[in-house]
């Protein structure tokens, strides 16, 4: 079944404990990117990856890492994390022809963090 | 910067009636727009994506219009069903943004009663 998994699906921790929020896809995709969803705010870009060893910022990247090490893989780390990193984190992935990607993108299930 | 905006808020329908949910971006410089579904505590899923030189896209009881010149989306549900209770969220791909991030609006929570 093709699918984004996302891992852990649920997260409670304290201020300053770094953490790795690892994503999977397995449909061969080329970009990969992180989003968090918050109240009143919507969804918004964290980190974008449009292929192997190739990330940039989104909208806001502050207080995040990532890597792609591997085409299936997009960890979101979080090395000092701060409770305004509470949120929903979701990664999704798309097939990204060329410089733009105009295909529709699969989301994974999220994972709610709490910072305290 | 590209906006989008989803009105209304929320929508609580009785089972059986037709509906439309409105979607507006502020620049009309866009590959696609989507629709997507979201249900509580999971992910989101595509319904709908119309590129930008399509008028609309159908999936079963979904049809998805776009008029880019004007910057307007409706997503019409026919014979609404408990099942399509969610909240419905609009997105577009802007065409000047390298990140090729989906700029999403707030989206529609819709409640079908039975």
């Amino acid at each position: 079944e093709a699918q984004v998994t996302q891992n852990p699906r649920y997260l409670i921790t304290v201020t300053g404990k770094k953490l790795t929020v690892t994503c999977s896809q397995n449909m061969n995709h080329e970009y990969m990117s992180w989003y968090r969803q918050d109240p009143g705010l919507g969804l918004r870009q964290i980190y974008y990856s449009m292929n192997v060893e190739v990330t940039d910022k989104g909208d806001v990247p502050e207080g995040y890492k990532v890597s792609r090490k591997e085409k299936r893989n997009f960890p979101l780390i979080l090395e000092s994390p701060s409770p305004n990193q509470t949120s929903l984190y979701f990664c999704a992935s798309s097939l990204g022809r060329g410089l733009v990607t105009a295909d529709t993108q699969y989301f994974g299930p999220g994972t709610r963090l709490t910072v305290l | 910067k590209q906006e989008v905006t989803q009105i209304p808020a929320a929508l609580s329908v009785p089972e059986g009636e037709n509906l439309v949910l409105n979607c507006s971006f502020t620049d009309s410089a866009i590959y696609n727009l989507q629709w997507f579904r979201q249900d509580p505590g999971k992910g989101l899923t595509s319904l709908l994506l119309i590129q930008s030189s399509q008028r609309e896209q159908t999936s079963g009881r979904l049809n998805a219009s776009l008029d880019k010149s004007s910057g307007r989306s409706t997503l019409y549900i026919a014979a609404s069903q408990p099942g399509d209770s969610a909240t419905y969220l609009c997105a577009v791909s802007p065409f000047n943004q390298a990140g090729t991030a989906l700029i999403f609006g707030k989206g529609t929570t819709l409640s079908v009663s039975s």
